[in-house]
């Protein structure tokens, strides 16, 4: 069965802070996608990244970063200099396969709450 | 380019009262699905659509029922609420049902049901 698991509930930094949100994942495919979504305050999922089973790289776009590690089946999400801003809820996703519906199946999210 | 739009943002339902949640998408996607959020409960599917004319049943599929006439819309009815359906309701779309596609949602129904 797949399985995605945040164990960080809630986090709390101060602004400029760096901080990593976890996110590991249990599938018996070979090949699979992960995502990551946001959630803001205005209640809207924002998609941030996906990341296909295949491709370890690690990925940044400007403060945010990802590290996919395959070994140990995580695919974790950093903040640099964090900001008010940053204040959200994120969701990690792995996609099943079409022939299980495609659903995303989500963790259950980390409440991310950066002060000033 | 709207992308998926989601009508009304907010609807309080009586008990046993029905009503439809629309959803639309305007980025010609074959794949359409509804979830709910409960607090605890994370996001679950309630059903979706990987083309016109095509719809399956998700987890949680009880007490709702879905159509799909065109590419661009996915209707949401529930037949009669119950205040369990009280959640927030997600509509989202992905060019196809492939686990490679990006789902992209809409912003959201809060309903409520007293």
């Amino acid at each position: 069965a797949q399985k995605v698991t945040q164990a960080q509930t809630e986090i709390s930094v101060v602004e400029k802070e760096d901080v990593t949100l976890d996110c590991v994942y249990e599938t018996r495919d070979t090949t699979y996608y992960l995502f990551w979504y946001k959630q803001p305050p205005s209640g809207e999922l924002v998609f941030l990244i996906r990341r296909n089973s295949f491709d370890e790289q690690n990925e940044i776009s400007g403060r945010y970063s990802w590290n996919f590690q395959k070994s140990t089946s995580s695919f974790n999400f950093t903040i640099t200099a964090s900001q008010v801003v940053d204040s959200a809820v994120y969701f990690c996703a792995l996609r099943a396969p079409y022939n299980q519906g495609g659903k995303l199946i989500f963790g259950q999210g980390t409440e991310l709450s950066v002060k000033p | 380019n709207a992308g998926v739009t989601q009508t009304p943002k907010f609807q309080v339902l009586k008990t046993g009262q029905s009503m439809t949640l629309q959803c639309a998408q305007d980025m010609n996607h074959e794949y359409m699905s509804w979830y709910r959020q409960d607090p605890g409960m994370g996001l679950r599917l309630i059903h979706y659509s990987v083309g016109a004319g095509i719809t399956d049943q998700g987890e949680v599929p009880n007490g709702y029922n879905v159509s799909r006439s065109t590419t661009e819309d996915f209707p949401l009815r529930l037949l009669s609420a119950a205040p369990s359906q009280t959640s927030v309701y997600f509509c989202a779309s992905s060019l196809a049902g492939g686990d490679q596609e990006t789902q992209y949602f809409g912003p959201g129904t809060r309903l409520l049901v007293l």
